[in-house]
């Protein structure tokens, strides 16, 4: 039973275009949200986060933004660059933050095309 | 800063035998995890330290898999005897409560092939 579900396998986008990553989630219980960028051979980094009692977190190109009733998130990334290309990986936690168990959605892999 | 290290980066083993992972985390990172990312998947917590006592091993098939870190500095994840399904990425993650962002740093993980 996936609790968190990333139903794009990949996405490819024109430079300087807006991606958006999209994630659902089925546990109500879940109240921090994160994403992780992963690069080949490289483990996951940290990108953004956002809590439950916010609908939107902002940092330079990229934002997050939650709705709680449709229990989903998305990924913004403006304007999209060719390093942008990587897996993108949701998580979310349940009242431990970004300290306990994170639970990842499968990726999408996203392509930023010159 | 250095960041979280792993060894080997990639081992292959045969099935039924025995294999082991290194991991150092950030200094002064309390909080160490193991993952296991099978391909095609997201990672999937295996075991959770604070410093040297487990928070959380519910995921851990213990009849196969150990972890310790016995000083509540580096870690070492074993399994005996390894299985076909356990070939994966391992990955070591480490967090400091309270310091600055306080989110899960991943080391590059070691590629595990069971043949």
């Amino acid at each position: 039973d996936q609790q968190v579900k990333q139903n794009s396998p990949s996405l490819s986008v024109q430079e300087g275009r807006i991606s958006i990553l999209n994630c659902d989630y089925t546990n109500s219980m879940f109240d921090y949200f994160l994403w992780y960028k992963k690069y080949p051979a490289e483990g996951p980094t940290f990108l953004i986060s956002i809590s439950s009692i916010k609908d939107k977190n902002e940092d330079g190109r990229f934002t997050v933004f939650l709705n709680k009733s449709a229990k989903h998130l998305s990924l913004h990334i403006v304007p999209s660059q060719p390093g942008d290309s990587a897996v993108y990986f949701c998580a979310a936690s349940e009242g431990g933050g970004s300290q306990g168990n994170l639970i990842f959605g499968k990726g999408t892999k996203l392509s930023v095309k010159p | 800063e250095a960041g979280v290290a792993q060894s080997p980066r990639y081992k292959i083993i045969e099935k039924r035998q025995s294999v082991a992972f290194w991991c150092n985390p950030i200094s002064g990172h309390a909080t160490l995890y193991w993952y296991q990312q099978i391909l095609g998947q997201g990672p999937k917590l295996l075991i959770q330290f604070q410093n040297n006592g487990v928070v959380d091993d519910s995921q851990l098939p213990k009849d196969r898999f150990s972890a310790e870190r016995l000083k509540g500095v580096d870690s070492t994840l074993k399994i005996q005897p390894a299985k076909l399904e356990d070939s994966a990425v391992y990955l070591c993650a480490s967090s400091h409560p309270g310091q600055g962002t306080d989110t899960q740093y991943f080391g590059p993980g070691t590629r595990l092939t069971v043949l």
